[in-house]
């Protein structure tokens, strides 16, 4: 079967950092991508990985080890807006599908 | 630019009643996802088009789904007859074809409840 595994919660303190974690298995393997959700909202993009490494965009960065089968996704400076949900997701083979973790609720503390 | 937009936001219906979800992608993108999330587990992928035709269907549980995507604009997902287990929030997703693919525009989610 195909799986990815990341923590169900974490919470954090406004203004810290955060690292939500993900590790994968599957048949085939193109890239991770990052989705972010507020309850009732629509999971919206944060990032991609194709490649192993670091990608910075503003506060949010995510990382990528293919040989690790892992990747993660980092938080700097949360802010209270920051709390919601946040799914990883490969893309496992040539098409676009994405098959998703279960989700991170990510809970920040004033 | 207007997101993906979805109808119904909820539907309420019981066992072995009909129900058609209704997704409008973003205008130009040739890719239209649908996905499912079941309480509390992971978005599962349901199918895939490109433009009119179906890319990949795997996803789909049960012929008691179908879903249509006539001319390559708006598509339909019927669950007929819908059974306990179809409860859950409906997502459909679009995407530019090629290069930009990657990056997948969701809607908000149409919320199915099965009693």
């Amino acid at each position: 079967g195909q799986s990815l595994e990341q923590p169900s919660e974490v919470t954090a303190v406004e203004g810290a950092i955060v690292q939500i974690n993900c590790t994968y298995q599957t048949s085939g393997f193109y890239g991770l991508s990052w989705y972010q959700q507020h309850d009732g909202g629509a999971p919206t993009f944060l990032s991609y990985n194709a490649l192993d490494g670091l990608e910075e965009t503003g506060r949010f960065s995510s990382f990528l080890s293919r040989s690790d089968s892992y990747g993660y996704l980092l938080l700097q400076e949360l802010q209270m807006k920051d709390s919601a949900s946040y799914f990883c997701a490969v893309r496992s083979d040539s098409s676009y599908k994405l098959i998703f973790g279960s989700g991170t609720r990510l809970l920040v503390r004033p | 630019e207007a997101g993906v937009t979805q109808f119904p936001s909820h539907s309420v219906i019981e066992k072995g009643q009909t129900v058609t979800l209704r997704c409008d992608p973003i205008s130009g993108h040739d890719n239209l996802y649908w996905y499912r999330r079941v309480m509390g587990k992971e978005i599962k992928f349901l199918l895939h088009f490109v433009k009119e035709s179906k890319q990949d269907e795997s996803g789909m549980p049960n012929n008691r789904f179908l879903a249509e995507r006539t001319g390559g604009t708006y598509s339909t997902l019927k669950v007929q007859p819908a059974e306990l287990e179809d409860s859950g929030v409906y997502f459909c997703a679009s995407s530019q074809d090629r290069g930009s693919g990657n990056e997948q525009f969701f809607g908000p989610g149409t919320r199915l409840t099965v009693l």
